[in-house]
């Protein structure tokens, strides 16, 4: 079945420092969209940003990854980390096709300091 | 903004005993879920319904039932409560397609004795 790896499951930086997190992912559909969920503290989880596209950078409120599906990669990353990213961050894979069913990574912590 | 609604937001009960939680939807969404994130954080889909119909259905528990009465609603019985079925229930609510996005409820946390 598909699966998600987030290999890190905490992050810590220092304020202004770049953040990359990886997410690899397996699955037999040749066109899955892949999902990053935020989660902050004694929130639900929310979208961050979402791609379908080979090779093409999505970004959004200062994040970006770019699906790349020679490597079933889709690392989030910033320039410069801000104390409120500090958040629980989930990678997600969705067929490509039909009724969307979520298979979610088991999540990084980042924890940004000042 | 909140637009799924889930009650109760906490629920403490003992082994054995039957618990339910409701979940309403505003956004016109015609999909809605319930996931399970446990103690560990780790995010399981276990049931989806697409305008009633049930069309997910993980492998979870007979004492777990899902009841969808229109697509805006979707609630969820736990017949006889285990300890390890102490986590946090979200609800979430989509439009129907891959490549639509989850919205989610802030979550029931049950607690079992």
């Amino acid at each position: 079945g598909d699966s998600v790896t987030q290999t890190e499951g905490l992050v810590t930086l220092t304020e202004g420092l770049p953040v990359m997190l990886n997410c690899t992912y397996q699955t037999i559909y040749s066109n899955p969209f892949l999902f990053w969920y935020v989660q902050h503290l004694n929130e639900s989880p929310r979208l961050l940003l979402k791609s379908f596209t080979d090779n093409k950078r999505t970004e959004h409120q200062g994040f970006h990854a770019t699906l790349h599906k020679s490597s079933s990669s889709f690392h989030l990353q910033k320039s410069s980390a801000q104390l409120s990213d500090s958040a629980l961050y989930y990678c997600a894979l969705s067929k490509d096709s039909g009724y969307n069913k979520l298979t979610f990574g088991k999540g990084t912590v980042l924890l940004v300091s000042p | 903004e909140t637009a799924v609604f889930q009650t109760p937001n906490y629920h403490v009960t003992q082994v054995g005993n039957e618990v339910s939680f409701n979940c309403k939807q505003t956004l016109g969404h015609d999909t809605m879920y319930w996931y399970k994130q446990d103690s560990k954080k780790l995010l399981k889909i276990m049931f989806s319904y697409n305008n009633k119909q049930l069309i997910v259905n993980e492998t979870v528990p007979r004492r777990f039932s899902p009841q969808s009465s229109d697509k805006a609603h979707l609630n969820l019985r736990i017949k006889s409560v285990e300890p390890e079925d102490s986590a946090v229930y979200l609800c979430a609510s989509s439009f129907t397609g891959s490549q639509n996005t989850l919205y989610f409820g802030a979550g029931t946390r049950l607690s079992v004795l």
